[in-house]
């Protein structure tokens, strides 16, 4: 089983900062990795796939990088409704899927 | 607009049985796998169960193997999860989700609004 772990656990700042996400994996899941954002009562939203992809919708300021074990999602310059919990997730070798723990990223 | 709802979830003492259903709207859904994920109570996201969109191939965590059971009726447009020798561990919201493209590729680009299941005595 692919293990995912991310960090920090915890991300604080505030709106207009730019926030750097990080995702590691146990063993290699080339570029099939994919981002989700969940605030509070909410289902995950998927919003970047195959490493670097944009899914519908989701704004330009959201960008993925990475390949192989180390990957990272990038928000350009934070909104207010950006600040939420954030999984990675990888699809290389399943079953099983796994998620990341998570990382918050909150109001400084 | 695609919609997932999720239905048949609640209460149930360790050792019982719940099935879980999510009626699809929006999309072509015979085209589609459909998976199950959940999220136990200030936890993170767990992959449960994925069926493909004929129903013929079906994958398990490790965790629900051998007690839990995903089936589809592609006339009905729903996705089912039957549950049975339920555990405290299992208590979660199960959201049912939609794969992002006709070939499975593990991507999940829609979610329904969960449905909690809460086991316990």
């Amino acid at each position: 089983e692919i293990v995912l772990t991310q960090s920090p656990a915890t991300l604080s700042l505030s709106p207009g900062e730019r926030a750097t996400l990080s995702c590691r994996a146990s063993q290699s899941v080339s570029n099939y990795l994919a981002w989700y954002q969940q605030k509070p009562g909410q289902a995950p939203r998927l919003l970047i796939y195959d490493t670097s992809n944009r899914a519908t919708g989701i704004p330009a300021r959201f960008s993925g990088s990475g390949s192989g074990t180390d990957f990272t999602l990038t928000i350009s310059s934070l909104e207010p409704e950006d600040f939420a919990v954030y999984y990675c997730q990888q699809r290389s070798n399943w079953p099983p899927l796994t998620f990341g723990p998570g990382t918050k990223v909150d109001l400084k | 607009e695609v919609q997932l709802l999720e239905s048949g979830g609640g209460l149930v003492q360790p050792g019982g049985s719940l099935r879980l259903s999510c009626a699809a709207s929006g999309f072509t859904f015979s085209n589609y796998a459909m998976s199950w994920v959940r999220q136990a109570p200030g936890k993170g996201v767990e992959w449960v169960s994925t069926i493909s969109s004929t129903g013929r191939s079906a994958y398990y965590a490790g965790s629900v193997k051998g007690r839990f059971t995903i089936s589809r009726d592609n006339s009905m447009n729903t996705v089912y999860l039957q549950m049975n020798s339920l555990r405290v561990e299992d208590t979660a919201v199960y959201y049912c989700a939609k794969d992002k493209t006709g070939n499975f590729v593990g991507w999940f680009d829609s979610w329904g609004q969960g449905s909690l299941v809460t086991v316990s005595s």
